[in-house]
């Protein structure tokens, strides 16, 4: 597609409930970003595929966070059990490069805007 | 470990001025710099990207420049609209960081008509 599409654009999740993040790059792009974005603060990376392969999940804040790529194209981020510190806006982000290719900026999705009750 | 601040965090200006807003990183070893805008409730936009050996880069009324060694960029804006209104955001790309994005905190931007 033209951009990176998000969805759902807003999910409100009760306490406990399990949720599901949809990503849909931009077709052909080889790396796919999610960040978390606080209230007034900047991105914080969560972690990055190249491909189908999960190269770094070292920013996923608990083992309550799962994101995949199967087919390395669409990805989706899951959080079960959500907390309320989870509410936040979940930004997914894709380059045309891979690890070696570093030259790319980055383009985003609009966010799915996550609140917690 | 690298950290990204942005000066000013707010800006209200009258439409029509020229303005500055600037970036400073710690770790000179960067691959680029990008900045964004991001709207209220709204996704990031990429305005520019400036690879490591570049000086600046311009795209209309925007024009950012990088001075790696000193570890500043700042994107200037010429002739500002109401429609500039934004928190624009400069990220990092970390030589050997496995591509994570290093963010600072923003400078919101309100232009007065």
């Amino acid at each position: 597609g033209a951009g990176v599409s998000q969805s759902p654009r807003y999910k409100v999740a009760k306490r406990g409930q399990d949720v599901a993040l949809r990503c849909d790059p931009i077709s052909g792009h080889v790396s796919l970003f999610w960040y978390q974005q606080a209230l007034g603060q900047g991105p914080e990376f969560l972690t990055y595929f190249q491909n189908e392969a999960q190269l770094d999940k070292s920013g996923l804040p608990s083992d309550r966070f799962f994101a995949e790529r199967p087919e390395g194209s669409v990805s989706t981020l899951k959080i079960q059990r959500t907390q309320q510190e989870d509410s936040a806006v979940y930004l997914c982000a894709s380059t045309p490069g891979g690890q070696g290719a570093l030259g790319y900026g980055y383009t985003f999705g609009s966010g799915t805007r996550l609140t917690v009750v | 470990k690298q950290e990204v601040t942005q000066i000013p965090a707010a800006l209200s200006v009258p439409e029509g001025e020229n303005l500055v807003l600037n970036c400073s990183f710690t770790d000179s070893a960067i691959y680029n710099l990008q900045w964004f805008r991001q709207d209220p409730g709204k996704g990031l936009t990429s305005l520019l990207l400036i690879q490591s050996s570049q000086r600046e880069q311009t795209s209309g009324r925007l024009n950012a420049s990088l001075d790696k060694s000193s570890g500043r960029s700042t994107l200037y804006i010429a002739a500002s609209q109401p429609g500039d209104s934004a928190t624009y955001l400069c990220a990092v790309l970390n030589a050997g960081n496995n591509r994570k994005l290093i963010w600072g905190l923003g400078t919101s931007l309100a232009v007065n008509p």
